[in-house]
């Protein structure tokens, strides 16, 4: 059956270094790759998107990479501030479903000043 | 540019219940896709719309059901409600597909059955 993996583990990292996440799947072949933050209460909110042609990513403190012969994506926060706490997600599309999102299962991210 | 709008917030039902929730895409999105999020099932796709058209459905039984208006406007609707559907319910709009476009969701309508 079709996967998507994120640690459950919380990232716990201090202020300054770079939190890397990954996100894993098994059985996709997606053509684009989503990141999003989530806060407490609140909804998503999208950071990056990348294609499966694309190596990798960037924006401001934001690098994502996508492999698709691993089949993982990598996203990393440099220079992370305590503000980066939140819950990060993976989403994927799913060309044999009609292209839907497919959502992991998060990795919550916590920064120490 | 308003972001999307759930409302309500908050709504507590009791089982058996039926409940509407509702939600406005930001201007000019015509896409609209519904999200149910627990602890332990995380994220799952309920259905998206696209112009009044239900595009795509997630495994989810006929007690969800959904529709898109004319003015891209959505709401779905739960039937005969069971206490595993209390969740937060989220609303995404984006311009077309949401497989290759930034999601835009709403801050959700927080469900709790008794």
């Amino acid at each position: 059956s079709q996967k998507i993996e994120q640690n459950s583990e919380a990232l716990n990292i201090q202020e300054g270094k770079t939190a890397t996440l990954t996100c894993n799947y098994t059985n996709y072949s997606p053509a684009y790759l989503q990141w999003y933050r989530q806060d407490p209460g609140r909804g998503p909110v999208f950071l990056l998107l990348i294609r499966e042609n694309e190596k990798e990513k960037r924006k401001e403190r934001l690098k994502v990479t996508f492999d698709t012969t691993l089949k993982q994506s990598l996203f990393h926060i440099t220079a992370s501030q305590p503000a980066d706490s939140a819950t990060y997600l993976c989403a994927l599309d799913i060309k044999a479903a009609g292209n839907k999102l497919t959502f992991g299962g998060g990795t919550r991210v916590l920064v120490k000043p | 540019k308003a972001g999307v709008t759930q409302t309500p917030r908050y709504l507590i039902k009791t089982r058996g219940q039926q409940v509407t929730l509702s939600c406005s895409p930001i201007s000019g999105h015509r896409s609209v896709s519904w999200y149910q999020q627990t602890p332990g099932q995380g994220l799952q796709f309920l259905f998206e719309y696209f112009s009044e058209t239900q595009r795509n459905k997630g495994n989810f039984p006929g007690r969800f059901s959904g529709r898109q208006f004319s003015n891209s406007r959505s709401e779905m609707n739960v039937s005969t409600l069971e206490l595993g559907d209390s969740a937060l319910y989220l609303c995404a709009s984006s311009l077309d597909s949401p497989s290759n476009q930034p999601q835009h969701f709403g801050d959700g309508t927080r469900l709790s059955i008794l």
